[in-house]
């Protein structure tokens, strides 16, 4: 049972323009999510959390919103660099404090 | 700060033999994580320690794995008997422990195992 789902396993982007990547969860007792930026052969870079009280976060280029009803999230960067270019995990935890990682989407960034 | 690390990054080994990773945590997190990630997946949670203290175990931590955190700093995660399935990335993050509620967990760069 996938109780985090990120439905889009890649998605292109112009340098400069908006990258939004989303991410779904079923397990209503989560109240904890966070997004991961991961390299190859690196482990994940932890990048932007929100808490279950809050529907909005933001820190810098990165925006993280949060719609409980739909159970849904996304983050938002902008502008995009091809730096950015990499795999998103998207991750939720419960009150237990272990993450639930989806299966991740893979941005690029292009010129 | 010196952040999570890992050792070895990478280890090649033949079906049937045992193989242990050690994890260190950043200074001063009270929690320890170790995942399991294959190709196309998120990570999957292993098991975890709070201090030296094991207090979660995933069923997929099989008979043959068995993870120790001795004296609440670094850990280690032995496998026993490695079949090719054990082939993945195993990751350790660490977390510190605020009143009543952890909050990120930091992660190192992986152990990439290679079960032949």
């Amino acid at each position: 049972d996938q109780q985090v789902k990120q439905n889009s396993p890649s998605l292109s982007v112009q340098e400069g323009r908006i990258s939004i990547l989303n991410c779904d969860y079923t397990n209503s007792m989560f109240d904890y999510f966070l997004w991961y930026k991961k390299y190859p052969a690196e482990g994940p870079t932890f990048l932007i959390s929100i808490s279950s009280i809050k529907d909005k976060n933001e820190d810098g280029r990165f925006t993280v919103f949060l719609n409980k009803s739909a159970k849904h999230l996304s983050l938002h960067i902008v502008p995009s660099q091809p730096g950015d270019s990499a795999v998103y995990f998207c991750a939720a935890s419960a009150r237990t404090d272990k993450l639930i990682f989806g299966t991740g989407t893979r941005l690029q960034v292009f010129p | 700060d010196t952040g999570v690390s890992q050792d070895p990054r990478h280890k090649i080994t033949k079906r049937g033999q045992n193989v242990t990773f050690r994890c260190d945590p950043i200074s001063e997190h009270n929690r320890l994580y170790w995942y399991r990630q294959t190709l196309g997946q998120g990570p999957e949670f292993l098991t975890y320690f709070q201090n030296e203290a094991q207090l979660e175990k995933s069923r997929l931590l099989s008979d043959r794995f068995s993870a120790e955190r001795p004296k609440g700093s670094f850990s280690t995660l032995e496998i026993q008997r490695t079949e090719q399935g054990d082939s993945a990335m195993y990751l350790c993050a660490s977390s510190p422990l605020e009143g009543l509620r952890t909050d990120t967990q930091y992660f190192g760069p992986g152990t990439r195992l290679t079960v032949l």
